[in-house]
């Protein structure tokens, strides 16, 4: 089945700086790759998602990449807020006709006022 | 429209007692999951229904689980009887199916269930 590895595990960063989050799978027929936000006590939300059939996809200050070649997607958040402090989540899903989004462990990003 | 409900939000018990978890779906998602995440570790897949029917669950621990989507509409999720490594928080999400070209559509998860058992 499909494996999904994330990086960093913890990422602290000042506000107004970037932050990157990196995803690896491992079933090349994966075509859906979702990102979600947790904030603390809360549901994971999607805040960006991108298919196979692009390479970037940008959304005011967050954008995701997918390199198909490499297998691997990044999340991309500029400006930083302390309000992106959360932990995020990266997703694959859709090889071999399946729902099933697999997630990596998750990211916590802090962001320092 | 309303998202997707779970109960309880916390539960407590002791090793060796039974749990249910409940889980009502978006209306309309036929797509329906359950996940569990230990702390610091993945949202790990337990199983996928589509409609009332167990598509995938694969993801089951052990026996001691038993999941079900009564008519397609909410789901159950028991744990019978708990042992301590199954403490955790439990989600339920759900999605639309894609349509004929199978593709994958936005899952919506629930506030989660956060089991622990002592």
């Amino acid at each position: 089945g499909e494996n999904v590895e994330q990086h960093p595990s913890t990422l602290s960063v000042q506000e107004g700086d970037s932050a990157v989050i990196k995803c690896t799978y491992s079933d090349s027929a994966s075509n859906y790759f979702p990102w979600y936000k947790q904030e603390l006590g809360k549901r994971p939300q999607l805040i960006i998602d991108i298919r196979s059939n692009v390479g970037e996809k940008k959304d005011q200050r967050i954008a995701v990449t997918l390199n198909k070649t490499a297998k691997h997607f990044s999340l991309h958040i500029t400006e930083t807020q302390p309000e992106d402090s959360a932990v995020y989540f990266c997703a694959a899903s859709g090889a071999r006709g399946s729902y099933i989004p697999t997630f990596g462990r998750g990211t916590s990003l802090i962001v320092h006022p | 429209e309303a998202g997707v409900t779970q109960f309880p939000s916390h539960s407590v018990i002791e090793k060796g007692q039974t749990v249910t978890l409940r889980c009502d779906p978006i209306s309309g998602h036929d797509n329906l999951y359950w996940y569990r995440r230990v702390m610091g570790k993945e949202i790990k897949f337990l199983l996928h229904f589509v409609k009332e029917s167990k598509q995938d669950e694969s993801g089951m621990p052990n026996n001691r689980f038993l999941a079900e989507r009564t008519g397609g509409t909410y789901s159950t999720l028991k744990v019978q009887p708990a042992e301590l490594e199954d403490s955790g928080v439990y989600f339920c999400a759900s999605s639309r199916l894609g349509g004929v070209e199978n593709l994958n559509t936005e899952a919506f998860f629930g506030q989660g269930t956060r089991l622990t058992v002592v």
